[in-house]
C-alpha cells in the first residue's frame, strides 16, 4: 500500500462547477497536510497546508482533514478554466532532522468554459 | 509564502557534457533545500536533501557521483548533472526550507535536454 493514494484522473469539468479532490493516507504519524497546484511544465504551487483535522479555507478553496479515518480534501467552488492543472497532495514525515514530503500521484483537472 | 528562483529555466546540452542548474530562496533563509526530477504526467521524485554546509543526503538509487549537490550557503544550492546523457533528460526542481517553515516552497523548474 502506498504511503498516499490519490486518484489521477483525469477530472474534467464545466466551469462553476464545485471540484472535490481527495487522497487517502497510511500513517497516522503524518503531521503536516498539503496541496499543491502544478501547472504543466512549471514546479508546484503550494495552494494550503493544514495539520489538524477541520476545515481551512482560503477564497474559493476549502482543505479538509479528517485524521480519524486517514483521508485529505480539497475543494474548489465556482471552478475556472485558470484552475486547470495537476493537484497533488502531500504529507510531511522525518527523516532524521529534515521534514520530507511524500507525494500523492496528483489529479488532473479540467475546468471546461 | 516564499520564493524560490531556478536557473536556467532551460538547457539543451550534448551528451558528455556537464550541466549546472542554481537554485536560490529569494526571501527567507533555506537551511534545507531539496532536488526533485519529474518526468512527463508523473509525480515529483525526491533526488537528494541537503542541508547548508553539510553533504547532500542521496534518496536510493541516485547516484551521488552523478548528480552533485552543493549547498554552500542559506540562500543558494546547485545540482551539477555530470557528464550527462540523453536518459538525463528531464524537468528538475528544487524547493526549498527552513525549521520555520512547516512545508517546501518550490522553484518554477529546469528542464533539460540531452541530446
Amino acid at each position: 500500500q502506498k504511503e498516499v493514494e490519490q486518484d489521477p484522473g483525469p477530472l474534467s469539468v464545466p466551469e462553476g462547477a464545485i471540484v472535490s479532490l481527495n487522497c487517502t493516507y497510511s500513517n497516522s504519524a503524518f503531521q503536516y497536510f498539503m496541496w499543491y497546484r502544478q501547472y504543466s511544465r512549471k514546479g508546484p504551487e503550494l495552494l494550503m497546508y493544514t495539520y489538524s483535522s477541520g476545515n481551512k479555507e482560503d477564497g474559493r478553496f476549502t482543505a479538509q482533514v479528517d485524521k480519524s479515518s486517514k483521508y485529505i480534501s480539497l475543494f474548489i467552488r465556482d471552478s475556472q478554466p485558470s484552475d486547470s492543472a495537476t493537484y497533488l497532495c502531500a504529507v510531511t514525515t522525518y527523516a532524521g532532522n529534515n521534514r520530507k514530503l511524500i507525494w500523492g500521484l496528483g489529479t488532473s483537472l479540467a475546468v471546461n468554459p | 509564502g516564499a520564493v524560490v528562483s531556478q536557473h536556467p529555466s532551460w538547457v539543451i546540452c550534448k551528451s558528455g557534457t556537464s550541466v549546472k542548474i542554481e537554485c536560490r530562496s529569494l526571501d527567507f533563509q533555506a537551511t534545507t533545500m531539496f532536488w526533485y526530477r519529474q518526468f512527463p504526467k508523473q509525480s515529483l521524485m525526491l533526488m537528494a536533501t541537503s542541508n547548508e554546509g553539510s553533504k547532500a543526503t542521496y534518496e536510493q538509487g541516485v547516484e551521488k557521483d552523478k548528480f552533485l549537490i552543493n549547498h554552500a550557503s542559506l540562500t543558494l544550492s546547485t545540482l551539477t548533472v555530470t557528464s550527462a546523457h540523453p536518459e538525463d533528460s528531464s524537468f528538475y526542481i528544487c524547493s526549498a526550507s527552513s525549521l520555520a517553515k512547516e512545508t517546501q516552497y518550490f522553484g518554477p523548474g529546469t528542464r533539460l535536454l540531452v541530446l
